[in-house]
């Protein structure tokens, strides 16, 4: 099985950085994955990372460790409208399928505050 | 380019009653995923398609829940008959194929079971 940790809520003054950590435990592991969420909308991609490091993309950023199961998400330069909710995804290989799984956590609900 | 649609967007029912969701994904896109999400949650996989063929439909429940991906392009979930415990969000998304890493997703069917 699968499981995924991340915070439940976070709250950030609009303009500052905040970082959303996910730690997991998975079998066949791939890579990591986060999608953004606002209320009432649709998941939507932000980032892929397959290999360790940090991938950038504008004001959005994501790390991963494989060696420890672990990635964050990092987000710069807060904006009112990033108030959603935020959900790391492993995707991950099994047998007899193929290709891969994705499995969200539970999200983390960021606030950005004036 | 459109998104993927579905219909419809809200939908109140009492239990015991069936229902019928509808997602026609992204033209080009061979993979589409039905996932449930409840408040608070995660989505969570129900079925996957490659084509017309259900590849992975272990979390399905099958006694009540049916689905079907005619000539591999729109899909259909269908729940009979619905129990209170299936009130959630539905939501369907495509991928250009299964290893793709990025899905893009609809924006649900809200069910309500009275």
């Amino acid at each position: 099985g699968q499981s995924l940790e991340q915070p439940s809520e976070v709250t950030a003054v609009e303009g500052a950085i905040v970082q959303i950590n996910c730690t997991y435990q998975t079998s066949g592991f791939y890579g990591l994955s986060w999608y953004q969420q606002h209320d009432g909308g649709a998941p939507t991609f932000l980032s892929y990372n397959g290999l360790d490091g940090l991938e950038e993309t504008g004001r959005f950023s994501s790390f991963l460790s494989r060696s420890d199961s672990y990635g964050y998400l990092l987000l710069q330069e807060l904006q009112m409208k990033d108030s959603a909710s935020y959900f790391c995804a492993v995707r991950a290989g099994y047998s007899g399928a193929g290709s891969y799984q994705l499995t969200f956590g539970k999200g983390t609900k960021l606030s950005v505050i004036p | 380019e459109a998104g993927v649609v579905q219909s419809p967007r809200y939908k109140i029912i009492e239990k015991k009653q069936p229902v019928a969701f509808w997602c026609n994904p992204i033209s080009g896109h061979n993979t589409l995923y039905w996932y449930l999400q409840n408040l608070g949650q995660g989505p969570e996989l129900l079925i996957r398609y490659e084509n017309e063929e259900a590849v992975d439909d272990s979390q399905l429940p099958k006694d009540r829940f049916s689905a079907e991906r005619l000539k591999g392009v729109d899909s259909t979930l269908k729940i009979q008959p619905a129990e209170l415990g299936d009130s959630a969000v539905y939501l369907c998304a495509s991928s250009l194929g299964p290893s793709a890493g990025e899905q893009f997703f609809g924006p649900g069917t809200r069910l309500t079971v009275l």
